[in-house]
């Protein structure tokens, strides 16, 4: 069985910097085809992805946030981390972790984002 | 970047009767788009990729097909679990981009 679960805190002041965890099992990111995401989705609005690493270690990011974003994993805790910098209250949201699966040397997420966690909410406030 | 549009914003339809939304993208993503099935407070659930395939578990009242950069999620006959937000995604192209989601209410 495959699960997905983020962890960070709920709460941070503006301009710090978010750290992200997702911890998954039922799969290994070192095996080709698998991938990660990160979507976030602000109270009562749409989702929005942020970026994904995969099993090859290349790593995709939105172009709006690039600059803020940095996505790792570390495959030996079956854990990806997202970090966001400076944040701002327009961060407030429920951020998710996502699995996909792909095809080599093809589409990143051909299966598309087939696994999710529960998410996790994130206020950004003084 | 490609924009994913879709329509209408909200849906009112009758339990029994069926449902169609649509999601254009601004530029081809070729057959890479998936849709989603949000309810309050959940996670997405992955309904359809590649445009046409049905998830795992997925019933067969779910379809999916498209037409050039205009994809279609048609629900058959609603059931009451089928009232919910949905959404589409492109992963032809990065950034990957979801649609702005159409909300499917009871009439």
């Amino acid at each position: 069985q495959v699960t997905l679960r983020e962890s960070g805190p709920a709460l941070v002041k503006p301009t710090q910097t978010l750290t992200l965890t997702c911890t998954f099992s039922g799969f290994s990111l070192t095996t080709g085809g698998m991938c990660v995401s990160w979507v976030r989705q602000p109270p009562g609005k749409a989702l929005e992805w942020l970026a994904l690493i995969a099993w090859d270690d290349n790593k995709y990011y939105s172009t709006s946030l690039k600059t803020s974003l940095t996505i790792s994993k570390d495959t030996s805790k079956n854990q990806v981390v997202l970090t966001m910098t400076n944040m701002d209250p327009v961060d407030t949201a429920t951020y998710y972790c996502a699995r996909s699966r792909g095809i080599v040397g093809g589409i990143r997420s051909y299966y598309g984002m087939d696994v999710w966690g529960q998410g996790t909410t994130v206020t950004v406030s003084s | 970047e490609i924009v994913m549009t879709q329509s209408p914003a909200t849906l009112s339809v009758s339990p029994g009767e069926r449902a169609t939304l649509s999601c254009r993208a601004s530029q081809s993503v070729s057959r890479n788009l998936a849709w989603y099935q949000q309810k309050p407070g959940q996670a997405p659930r992955l309904l359809i990729y590649a445009a046409s395939t049905r998830a795992t578990d997925i019933p067969a009242r779910f379809s999916g097909s498209v037409s050039g950069t205009d994809f279609i999620l048609t629900i058959s006959s609603l059931q009451s679990e089928d009232f919910a937000l949905y959404y589409c995604q492109q992963y032809n192209n990065w950034p990957y981009s979801f649609g702005q989601g159409t909300k499917l209410e009871i009439k």
